[in-house]
């Protein structure tokens, strides 16, 4: 079993609607990552969470540490935001530098 | 404009053959990270390097070197290539404190390495 597992693996989902998309990990972590990785392969970092809930524009990161769980909502879903969202943990028994990440959830929004 | 830059994007190579993998970073951080990411996993951390002058091993490390040139760069070397090594490589930078830039780019664009 994956330290880090995401669901769903793929979502299709029509412009506009609100989009969840959910990570558990089974390790001691330090902080959890979002990223988003573009079609064309390029890696943003979206999030930073060691506890509670970011928000930036459309897009809302929750994490609830004592369930080992985050979620990353997108509302309002449009089209540019199709692209694969990865989770990732930087484990404390991992090492310093160290991360584990998620395989991904390929998001398709169409219009 | 401020990021890493990773080079090439594209490469292919015979079995056997070898390249060198560049990554530079101006931001600064002073750790750096070769992962590679494979259909169906998550990215694999390769070696990386918590400070200029230190290398250390990751989780696949095996058919790999590296190189920690300066701050800014950090090389990765496949010498002898194998069709195992077909993979999207990525390398990346953080501050110390593995605060991933916030909502800022921090890995590079990626090489899609094929060894035929």
């Amino acid at each position: 079993k994956n330290e880090v597992e995401q669901s769903p693996q793929n979502l299709t989902a029509q412009e506009g609607e609100f989009i969840t998309i959910n990570c558990s990990y089974s390790v001691g972590i330090s902080a959890l990552h979002w990223l988003q990785q573009h079609p064309g392969g390029g890696i943003v970092s979206l999030f930073m969470l060691s506890s509670g809930k970011k928000k930036h524009g459309r897009l809302i990161a929750t994490i609830n540490i004592q369930e080992k769980h985050s979620s990353l909502h997108i509302t309002a879903s449009h089209p540019r935001d199709s692209a694969v969202y990865i989770c990732a943990v930087r484990s404390t028994t991992s090492g310093t530098y160290k991360y584990i990440f998620g395989t991904g959830t390929r998001l398709k929004v169409l219009a | 404009n401020a990021g890493v830059t990773q080079t090439p994007k594209f490469q292919v190579l015979k079995t056997g053959q070898s390249m060198t993998l560049q990554c530079a970073q101006d931001m600064n951080h002073n750790s750096m990270y070769w992962y590679r990411q494979d259909p169906g996993m998550g990215l694999r951390l390769i070696y990386y390097s918590a400070s200029e002058g230190t290398t250390d091993k990751g989780e696949v490390p095996n058919g790999y070197n590296v190189s920690r040139l300066n701050k800014r760069e950090f090389s990765l070397r496949l010498e002898s290539a194998a069709p195992s090594q077909t993979s999207v490589y990525f390398c990346a930078s953080s501050s110390p404190g593995a605060v991933m830039g916030g909502t800022e780019a921090f890995f590079g664009q990626g090489t899609r390495l094929t060894v035929v």
